[in-house]
C-alpha cells in the first residue's frame, strides 16, 4: 500500500495568513492526488483534484501542487471558514490511501 | 442538489452484523461508482470499499475483505454495505461517497453523505 504523510500535523495560523501544508507518498503517484477539508461534525469536502485542478465552488484562495511523491496545498489568505482538518488522498492505485491530516487552529 | 443519506448504524455486539444504506438523489444514480469510507473516532479517514456504476466491479480494503460487501440497487438509488463478523476495530462514522466516473479507477470524492456511527461493543 501506498502511505501517505502529511506536515505539519497541526498549525496555529491567523486570518490572512498563508498557509502550506505538505503532503508525501511512499512511492511515485504522479499527479493522483486529491485535498479535502474536513470541518467538526462535518463530512469532508473535495478541494482540489489531478494535484492542482480546483474543485467546482471551491475559493480561489485553494490552490495545489506538485507531482511524484511531493505535494502542497496552499491558502493565500486564510479566512475564518478554513480552520478546519485537511487531508490528502491519493487515487494512483488500490487501496486509495489518505494522510492522516493536518488541523488548522487559529493562533 | 446532490443528497446521500446513510442510515442503518447502530451498536452492535463483536462477531455481529449490521447492514448500511445510502440513498442517494440529485444525480444520475446508476452512473456513478459509489464507496464506503469510514473514520474511527478522533481518527483519520480510511476507504473501505468501492463498487463501480452498475455493480459489476468490487474493490475492498485487505481490513474488511471477505466480512463486507458491498451492493447497489440502481432501481431505487441505494447503496449498501454489509458487515459480518464485525470487530471492535470496526467502530466508526461510515460515509458513503461518490466518485465522478463510472469506474473504481484513480478515485476521488466528490460527494459525500453525513455519515452513519457503527459501534462494536460488548
Amino acid at each position: 500500500d501506498i502511505q501517505m504523510t502529511q506536515s505539519p500535523s497541526s498549525l496555529s495560523a491567523s486570518v490572512g495568513d498563508r498557509v502550506t501544508i505538505t503532503c508525501r507518498a511512499s512511492q511515485s503517484i504522479s499527479g493522483f492526488l486529491s485535498w479535502y477539508q474536513q470541518k467538526p461534525g462535518n463530512a469532508p469536502k473535495l478541494l482540489i483534484y489531478a494535484a492542482s485542478t480546483l474543485q467546482s465552488g471551491v475559493p480561489s484562495r485553494f490552490s495545489g501542487s506538485g507531482s511524484g511523491t511531493d505535494f502542497t496545498l496552499t491558502i493565500t489568505s486564510l479566512q475564518p471558514e478554513d480552520f478546519a482538518t485537511y487531508y490528502c488522498q491519493q487515487s494512483y492505485n488500490s487501496p486509495v490511501t489518505f494522510g492522516p491530516g493536518t488541523k488548522v487552529d487559529i493562533k | 442538489q446532490v443528497q446521500m443519506v446513510e442510515s442503518g448504524g447502530g451498536v452492535v455486539q463483536p462477531g455481529g452484523s449490521l447492514r448500511l444504506s445510502c440513498v442517494a438523489s440529485g444525480f444520475t444514480f446508476s452512473s456513478y461508482a459509489l464507496h464506503w469510507v469510514r473514520q474511527a473516532p478522533g481518527k483519520g479517514l480510511e476507504w473501505v470499499t468501492s463498487t463501480s456504476y452498475d455493480g459489476s466491479d468490487k474493490d475492498y480494503a485487505d481490513s474488511v475483505k471477505g466480512r463486507f460487501t458491498i451492493s447497489r440497487d440502481n432501481s431505487k438509488n441505494t447503496l449498501f454495505l454489509q458487515m459480518n463478523s464485525l470487530r471492535r476495530e470496526d467502530t466508526a462514522l461510515y460515509y458513503c461517497a461518490r466518485s465522478p466516473r463510472k469506474t473504481t479507477v484513480t478515485i476521488r470524492f466528490d460527494q459525500w453523505g453525513q455519515g452513519t456511527l457503527v459501534t462494536v461493543s460488548s
